[in-house]
């Protein structure tokens, strides 16, 4: 399978512990996105990588949400000290720089509940 | 900021109707795309529109683009329950990041 893989798909998590996603993009990809959704929203921007390097960062993203694309491959979304209003779908979605549609590719997505 | 606008937010048809999905956004962008989203998956694209004037069909489903406008279309013909769903359109926007502004989406809801 090429396609963008999530894990885990689902998470359920006290409020106060910190959570930890991964985002494998597809292999040849060298752009990644991450994107938060909530109950009855469109997906919200949280921030992009270029190979190994964060680009940008959406307000959205407080100082408790750090990203990572070690070796430009795989990437991790941490939340630390997760709320209840962290309670979201966050979605991976992968690009290759100078495609010609400039279209995303999104994965399955990881569901997280915060209680 | 752009702003990315559809409507209707929620849509309740009948099976062999036909109905327009409008998505309206705030600044120039030349590339427009649809995605279904079913309950509690990921988003399936439907249509990459690139430049002024496309269109692209699949099935009931059609797209189209006007850059000018500020507007895409996606237009229901003969709706059929398995398209029930919701709609997302996105912008890239962003000249360099290209990341996603979305719709507020379009709840479909077809009556068998």
């Amino acid at each position: 399978d090429t396609g963008v893989s999530q894990n885990p798909r689902h998470k359920i998590t006290k409020r106060g512990q910190n959570v930890t996603f991964r985002c494998d993009p597809i292999s040849e990809h060298n752009r990644l996105y991450w994107y938060r959704q909530t109950l009855g929203q469109g997906p919200e921007f949280l921030t992009y990588f270029q190979n190994e390097a964060q680009l940008e960062k959406s307000r959205l993203l407080s100082d408790r949400f750090s990203a990572e694309r070690p070796k430009g491959s795989f990437s991790t979304l941490e939340i630390q000290r997760t709320e209840q209003g962290d309670s979201a779908m966050y979605l991976c979605a992968s690009r290759q720089a100078g495609g010609a549609s400039y279209e995303q590719y999104f994965g399955p997505g990881t569901r997280l509940t915060v209680t | 900021e752009l702003k990315v606008e559809q409507n209707p937010l929620f849509l309740s048809m009948q099976e062999g109707k036909n109905y327009t999905i409008y998505c309206n956004y705030s600044t120039t962008s030349d590339r427009l795309y649809w995605y279904r989203q079913d309950p509690g998956k990921s988003l399936e694209s439907l249509f990459v529109l690139l430049s002024n004037g496309a269109v692209k069909q699949e099935g009931r489903l059609m797209a189209s683009l006007d850059t000018k406008a500020r507007l895409s279309t996606l237009h229901i013909t003969a709706a059929v329950h398995d398209l029930s769903a919701t709609y997302f359109c996105a912008v890239d926007g962003t000249s360099g990041t290209y990341k996603y502004i979305f719709g507020t989406g379009t709840r479909l809801k077809v009556l068998a």
